[in-house]
This record gives C-alpha cells, structure tokens and sequence, in this order.
C-alpha cells in the first residue's frame, strides 16, 4: 500500500546549524505536503506545505523543497534554535480522504 | 491555537471499560479525522468523517466506533478497553473533501488504560 518514508528518525543538531529531514513518497497521485512540529504533550501544528505545481516554498527560517519525478520532497530549517526542538512530521496528500504520515523525527538543538 | 476542542484532556480507566472523547471541529470544517498515537509512535489514522457520514477508514479496531453529528462535532467510542489503548487520541479537522486540505489538530486526549 501507500506509505510515506521519514529519515532520520532522531536528529541532533548544535544551536545555529541547520537541519534537514527527508520524506520518501509513494503515491504518485499525491499533490499536497504538508508539515507537522508536535511539541511535548500537544497536537500536531502546521509549519509550512507545499503543493505539487510548486518546487520549493520558504516562510522565514523554514523551507520545503519537493520533487515530484523522484517523489521526495524535504524540511529544512536554518539558523537553529532550542525552541525548535520537537518531533516533526511530513505527510502526503492526494486530495480525496487519504493523507499519509511519516513516522516522525525527533529533533534536538543543544545551546 | 488550531480552533479545535477535544475533551476530556486526560482519561483513566481499567481494563474492560468503555469510553467516549469527544471532538468539536473548527468553525466551517465539515472533516473531521481520528488519530491514535501511541508512546513514541507516529500518527495511526483510524476514520474519517465528512459532514456526518464516514468517508474513510484506517487502521480502527472493531471495538472502535465512531460518528459526527448533525452539529458536526464528532464522538470516538473506545470499548472492552485493553491496556495497549493507552494512548494520546488526536481529532483533527479540514474545511473540504475532494481536496487536500490541511488537517487542524486538537490538543488530544490522552487515556490511560489500568
């Protein structure tokens, strides 16, 4: 069936360096990628999506980048900081009732 | 702040028991969406509910049920609870279907199985 890959699991990075999570997909009917940063004993909030007809969207410190022929498409943050730290989830849409979740990566951003 | 409740926040029960969590989806959302995530686990979908009827269904055990009612708010009903329930259960919410919306999560409700 349909899955979504998510890599790395777990991501450690020191304070002002960047990191970078990548998600596999594999309904090539997706055309919505959404992301997720889950904080500590809350739901789920959106940080930044991205449609199929566009490869790459930024909003401040965060970017997504998206191809579609190899049907990947990765989160990158800049200039870390300790508040980023959370699990964060990407997940693939193709527009009816399916969305597919990664797995999740656990990001640490020791000061 | 997404604009959807879940309640209650946290649940304990015992083993054999049933339980209702309740979800209120943002104003105008007429999707509303079940999520189990367990201790260090991922998102699992369990249904999908489009303006009181069941669109989608993932991975929910029969002793799972679940409905939207006319006012939209919808209900998960957990029975012959087992200790591997334990887990935070996630409503989320999207204005439209047919399209990929983006799902507004609430802040859960976390049960306890004893």
């Amino acid at each position: 069936g349909e899955n979504v890959e998510q890599h790395p699991s777990t991501l450690s990075v020191q304070e002002g360096d960047s990191a970078v999570i990548k998600c596999t997909y594999s309904d090539s009917a997706s055309n919505y990628f959404p992301w997720y940063k889950q904080e500590l004993g809350k739901g789920p909030q959106l940080i930044i999506d991205i449609r199929s007809n566009v490869g790459e969207k930024k909003d401040q410190r965060i970017a997504v980048t998206l191809n579609k022929t190899a049907k990947h498409f990765s989160l990158h943050i800049t200039e870390t900081q300790p508040e980023d730290s959370a699990v964060y989830f990407c997940a693939a849409s193709t527009g009816g009732f399916k969305t597919i979740f990664g797995a999740g990566t656990r990001l640490f951003v020791k000061a | 702040d997404s604009g959807v409740t879940q309640t209650p926040k946290h649940l304990i029960t015992a083993t054999g028991q049933r339980v209702t969590l309740r979800c209120s989806p943002r104003s105008g959302d007429l999707s509303v969406y079940w999520y189990q995530q367990s201790l260090d686990q991922g998102l699992q979908f369990l249904i999908q509910y489009y303006n009181g009827e069941e669109r989608a269904k993932g991975n929910i055990l029969e002793r799972f049920s679940a409905q939207q009612f006319p006012d939209l708010h919808s209900e998960l009903n957990l029975s012959s609870l087992e200790l591997g329930d334990s887990a935070l259960y996630f409503c989320a919410s999207s204005p439209r279907r047919g399209i990929a919306d983006t799902q507004y999560f609430g802040p859960g409700t976390r049960l306890t199985v004893l």
